[in-house]
């Protein structure tokens, strides 16, 4: 069967500071892979997308990025936070066969101080 | 054009009581709408889900009705249950197309609170 993880699961971090949240999944090949980011209070925003290695779609914006190293592994990385960074962030993945179920993680806690 | 849009923000409702989220959205070639569940700490989990050739699917206490002419889908949750308090998130995407990226325009929320 198929699992995601993400870690960390806590992260408190000064403004300023590089970010560094790691998401790898098992059991599949080839999966669509997401970064979402839930503010307080509000929805869930799409941040990044990838269909495959090296190939990374951008929805919003803003000082974080995102890379793909390897089939099932996706990166969401900052080199200096900002205060409006905190939020919830959800690594997701999808069949690459266009099913749109998607699955999260449990999800990183980022706090920036 | 690629908003949903979700009501209410909050929603308490007593044991036994239904529940009801609605869902608009403006993109025509939207044709996949699921909802998902959230409890407090934990991602999201996909609930159930409907494809604009059916008006209503139920699943258990769980129906979605979906009006395609008002664009517009709603979930109904039947005597509700404390364990059933958590955010529910309505999304939409489009499938059809080789343009397909799998990726989900979520709704805004909705917390629910089921009171026993």
């Amino acid at each position: 069967s198929q699992t995601i993880h993400q870690w960390p699961a806590t992260l408190v971090q000064p403004v300023g500071s590089p970010l560094s949240l790691e998401c790898t999944v098992e059991g599949t090949s080839n999966p669509n892979l997401y970064w979402y980011r839930q503010a307080a209070g509000r929805g869930l925003q799409l941040l990044f997308y990838s269909v495959g290695i090296g190939q990374i779609s951008s929805e919003v914006p803003q000082n974080l990025s995102a890379s793909r190293p390897q089939d099932r592994q996706f990166i969401l990385s900052s080199k200096k936070l900002l205060l409006s960074d905190s939020g919830f962030y959800l690594c997701a993945w999808s069949p690459w066969s266009g099913a749109n179920v998607l699955t999260f993680g449990a999800g990183s806690r980022l706090t920036v101080l | 054009q690629q908003q949903v849009k979700q009501s209410p923000q909050s929603l308490i409702v007593q044991k036994g009581g239904i529940s009801i989220i609605n869902c608009a959205y403006e993109n025509t070639a939207f044709d996949y709408f699921p909802w998902y569940q959230q409890f407090p700490g934990k991602g999201p989990a996909l609930l159930i889900a409907i494809r604009p050739d059916v008006s209503e699917k139920k699943e258990g206490r769980f129906t979605i009705s979906f009006n395609k002419s008002a664009k517009q889908f709603s979930l109904h949750i039947m005597d509700s249950q404390p364990g059933d308090s958590a955010t529910y998130f309505c999304a939409a995407s489009k499938i059809r197309g080789s343009s397909n990226t799998g990726k989900l325009i979520f709704g805004q929320g909705t917390t629910l609170q089921v009171k026993p």
